[in-house]
């Protein structure tokens, strides 16, 4: 399995800034995912970071508020935007590497997740 | 659209005792699914997958989980509760999105407690 980092793991935030996390592939990978787990809350989807075109956001979610980057097969970034206290989060980013050509199959590859970044705003 | 309901929010069980986290799912075909485990503190790691192979799939630190289609269950079971199991447990349905990866759709999350 692929190896994730995270950076930072953990920052506190004024409300009104903006934080850049980033996250970090030993190996290159197709997909790229970034989530988003509010305290005692289950994970929730941002967005699928594609590489060389701009990322798919899930619905609730958009490029002013969280934008990502993704300029190569190892590495990625999210912004946090004008943070306010409703942003304290962990944020995770999570990787798959396809194993099959379909695309209706790549739905069993499992995928692996960093070890998150922990965002309180206060 | 595909979800996934985890019975429990919380389960509290002895040291050595079994362990049931309950989790149904609904899917419009042949789902794959997957358990995670979180630590405290720590990232998520993956404790086994089914898809559409065996329907009683083995994982890690002696986990298993069973399909059951006529009854929409994937849920997890261990025969002996050991003390560093305590941790939240996600039931997560993967949906196929053309021309991409799965996009995972998690459970709410059951929170394992293991007295000694």
């Amino acid at each position: 399995s692929a190896v994730i980092s995270q950076k930072p793991s953990r920052d506190i935030c004024q409300r009104g800034t903006s934080l850049t996390i980033q996250c970090q592939v030993d190996s290159q990978v197709t997909m790229m995912f970034w989530y988003r787990q509010q305290p005692g809350q289950s994970l929730t989807l941002i967005a699928t970071a594609n590489q060389g075109s701009e990322a798919t956001y899930e619905s609730g979610f958009v490029i002013d508020k969280f934008p990502i980057s993704r300029p190569n097969l190892t590495f990625s970034t999210l912004t946090v935007s004008n943070m306010s206290p409703e942003d304290s989060s962990i944020y995770l980013c999570s990787v798959v590497q396809p194993r099959a050509a379909s695309p209706l199959w790549r739905a069993r590859d499992e995928q692996y997740f960093g070890p998150g970044t922990r965002l309180t705003v206060t | 659209a595909q979800s996934v309901t985890q019975l429990d929010s919380h389960v509290s069980v002895s040291e050595g005792t079994p362990v049931l986290l309950r989790c149904n799912y609904s899917s419009s075909y042949s789902p794959s699914l997957f358990w995670y485990v979180q630590h405290p503190n720590k990232g998520l790691q993956l404790l086994l997958k089914y898809t559409s192979a065996a329907t009683l799939v083995k994982g890690i630190n002696g986990f298993e989980a069973e399909f059951k289609k006529s009854e929409t269950s994937f849920h997890l079971t261990k025969p002996s509760a050991h003390m560093s199991d305590a941790a939240e447990y996600f039931c997560v349905v993967s949906e196929a999105i053309y021309n991409q990866g799965g996009k995972l759709i998690f459970g709410q999350g059951t929170e394992l407690s293991v007295k000694p």
